[in-house]
């Protein structure tokens, strides 16, 4: 099946800095991709959506300032969370899907980075 | 916009017992895809299983099977013979169909804690 990463795994970083996730298709080319965000026991919530070469679509109450999103290539995107705040722990999760008008039927998750920030 | 119910937030059941997880959602779509996922406490989120809207056969992989029930917009879960290995955060979830568009994201349910038991 369709392998997707993501790096790190697990970050801790001190309040006021910026965070970086890079989150990969290792075997196929993405043309959509997804980062969500699980805070404990929760549900995954929708952050952004992102096509190749294109501005990312945020959720609404997302703010797209703090969460910069970049989809350089059809094998990546990176999610970077700017001044990041203790309330900006959670869990991101990442998922890619593929295919042309009409084919889209599932997305492939990451395995997840957990950001701590102090 | 889409939503999805899953009202059972634990449930448990013993080993090599049946048990079934309820999911309900609204949607004005006619077409669109809906999904289980298995999250362990890895975090990992695991496909379990996918219906196709257009289907009117359920969906089985396995011991696991899907009641779907499209003009009711049910979509519980069966699993059988539960094992053990089954223990884990099953999501409901809802993506429409289609292929480039800003709105094929995937839209979870509240998840429902489930434990097998020896």
């Amino acid at each position: 099946g369709a392998v997707v990463s993501q790096h790190p795994s697990w970050v801790i970083c001190k309040s006021g800095t910026s965070v970086k996730i890079e989150c990969r298709s290792l075997d196929f080319q993405a043309t959509t991709m997804f980062w969500y965000r699980q805070f404990p026991k929760q549900s995954l919530m929708l952050m952004a959506t992102s096509n190749e070469g294109s501005k990312a679509t945020y959720e609404q109450g997302v703010e797209k300032d703090k969460f910069l999103i970049n989809h350089a290539s059809l094998t990546l995107s990176t999610l970077t969370v700017t001044s990041a705040h203790p309330e900006d722990s959670s869990f991101y999760i990442c998922s890619a899907a593929f295919g042309g008008p009409g084919t889209i039927n599932e997305q492939f998750f990451g395995p997840g980075t957990r950001l701590t920030v102090l | 916009a889409q939503t999805v119910t899953q009202s059972q937030p634990e449930m448990s059941v013993q080993e090599a017992e049946t048990v079934t997880l309820s999911c309900t959602y609204d949607t004005s779509e006619n077409n669109y895809y809906l999904f289980w996922y298995k999250q362990p406490p890895s975090r990992q989120m695991i496909l379990v299983i996918r219906q196709e809207a257009y289907k009117q056969q359920n969906a089985t992989e396995n011991r696991f099977s899907v009641n779907f029930q499209k003009a009711a917009k049910s979509f519980s879960l069966k699993i059988s013979d539960s094992q053990l290995g089954d223990t884990a955060m099953y999501f409901c979830a809802f993506m429409k169909h289609g292929g480039y568009r800003t709105d094929n994201d995937m839209r979870f349910g509240a998840g429902t804690r489930l434990t097998v038991k020896p």
